[in-house]
């Protein structure tokens, strides 16, 4: 019964194709977040989704797509992937407003080559 | 042992010593604030928050401490295990109206039983 699961959790691709990243997660929650972790472990937002409405956009290039087709799923779809689009996604979860923590998937790492 | 998270400093530790991590915080309008716990092959751990108007908060074997004054944070670890040897993220919620968690570059906690 995991809170926030990912799918897949290994995507190996080539340069210029196009790939999708699934979250889901089970805690009732009314936001969705994608984050983006670097091989440094650097951890940043990029796209935030409050009952399926986006409301955080961190200057993430439009190759980058999130659709959320309910509250409880937020996915996200690559195009025209590029080596630096190499790195680990996690996908989170919150209340989106007031003080309390995100909850985060166990992350899919994407290796493009 | 004590340590600042820059580029992924690493803290080593002997077993059982008290464990002290650190991270300067950028936004003075921050409210919020969350530690991160993330083991190899996962996603961020939540370990204990803090919200701006308490300088202290105790959980079990944590402490988190907040300076205001020079925006720091601190996450302490008593008697330190092997399996608390992970990366850990301070974060601080920089609330625009909806939750933004913005993270910190992270330590990486090594234990050596």
């Amino acid at each position: 019964d995991t809170a926030v699961s990912q799918t897949p959790k290994y995507l190996v691709t080539q340069m210029g194709n196009d790939k999708s990243i699934k979250c889901e997660q089970n805690l009732g929650h009314d936001t969705m977040y994608w984050y983006k972790q670097d091989s440094k472990k650097f951890l940043k937002i990029m796209f935030s989704y409050n009952n399926k409405e986006l409301i955080i956009n961190e200057t993430v290039p439009n190759r980058f797509s999130p659709k959320s087709p309910d509250k409880a799923h937020l996915n996200l779809h690559i195009n025209s992937l590029e080596l630096g689009d190499s790195a680990v996604y996690f996908c989170a979860s919150g209340l989106g407003q007031g003080n309390s923590p995100l909850h985060f998937g166990n992350g899919t790492r994407l290796t493009v080559t | 042992g004590e340590s600042v998270g820059l580029h992924l400093p690493t803290l080593s530790v002997q077993e059982g010593d008290n464990s002290i991590i650190n991270c300067a915080y950028s936004n003075s309008a921050s409210d919020y604030f969350i530690w991160y716990k993330q083991e190899s092959g996962k996603g961020p751990q939540f370990i204990i928050d803090i919200r701006s108007n308490m300088d202290k908060r105790q959980g079990q074997r944590v402490t988190v401490l907040l300076n205001k004054t020079v925006k720091h944070l601190s996450l302490q670890i008593a008697a330190t295990q092997p399996g608390d040897s992970a990366v850990y993220f301070c974060a601080e919620n920089r609330n625009t109206g909806f939750q933004k968690l913005v993270f910190g570059t992270g330590t990486r906690l090594l234990v050596s039983p």
